[in-house]
């Protein structure tokens, strides 16, 4: 069956930084894009950002873009979000979640149980 | 960036009645468009994608239409464990937007 564990997660203060990994299992990880989305305490939803299965492309909502860095190691199975000049409006649960497809960003079909960033001096 | 605004934001629906979700996008999103159900303290579960096309797990209770701009979810009868928040979510250009959610509770 399909897992994605999120890992990283903690408390940072404003301007620090922080990597959140995604390990992958139970599909071929190689083969599938991968995004990152985040949902703010009582909000909804942000997508944040895509990788194509092989790397090559990458895609940023504007509220990070500049600011996080998205990437993967397919021999590992494992994505990555580094996360830069965190701000408070940066706190939130960070989710991984698969792609249905390989090339181009689309639906969403399995998501990790999320990690939590808190930005707070 | 294309805007997708769920409509209401809260429904109240008795068990057994039809509840009926609301989902526009500022700019046609073609039938690039996904619904996702999150029950609280959990992630969100992929419902329907490609507008129509119901996820693997969801019984046929719950159904996906509309094409462009307007699209609806109907959940033919709720039951109790379909209280929850659904979210729409374009895929049809970068970057992708999930909507603010339709919250639905038991009246």
């Amino acid at each position: 069956q399909v897992q994605l564990v999120e890992s990283g997660g903690g408390v940072v203060q404003p301007g620090g930084s922080l990597r959140l990994s995604c390990a992958a299992s139970g599909f071929t990880f190689s083969s599938y894009g991968m995004h990152w989305v985040r949902q703010a305490p009582g909000k909804g939803l942000e997508w944040l950002s895509f990788i194509r299965y092989d790397g090559t492309n990458k895609y940023y909502a504007d509220s990070v873009k500049g600011r996080f860095t998205i990437s993967r190691d397919n021999s590992k199975n494992t994505l990555y979000l580094q996360l830069s000049g965190l701000r408070a409006e940066d706190t939130a649960v960070y989710y991984c979640a698969k792609d249905l497809s390989r090339y181009s960003g689309s639906s969403l079909d399995y998501w990790g149980q999320g990690t939590l960033v808190t930005v707070s001096s | 960036e294309i805007v997708m605004t769920q409509s209401p934001a809260t429904l109240s629906v008795s068990p057994g009645e039809r509840a009926t979700l609301s989902c526009r996008a500022s700019q046609s999103v073609s039938s690039n468009l996904a619904w996702y159900q999150q029950k609280p303290g959990q992630a969100p579960r992929l419902l329907v994608y490609g507008a129509s096309t119901r996820a693997t797990g969801f019984p046929a209770r719950f159904s996906g239409s509309g094409s462009g701009t307007e699209f609806t979810l109907t959940i033919s009868s709720l039951q109790s464990e379909d209280f929850a928040v659904y979210y729409c979510q374009q895929y049809d250009s970068w970057p992708l937007t999930f909507g603010g959610g339709t919250k639905v509770e038991i009246k």
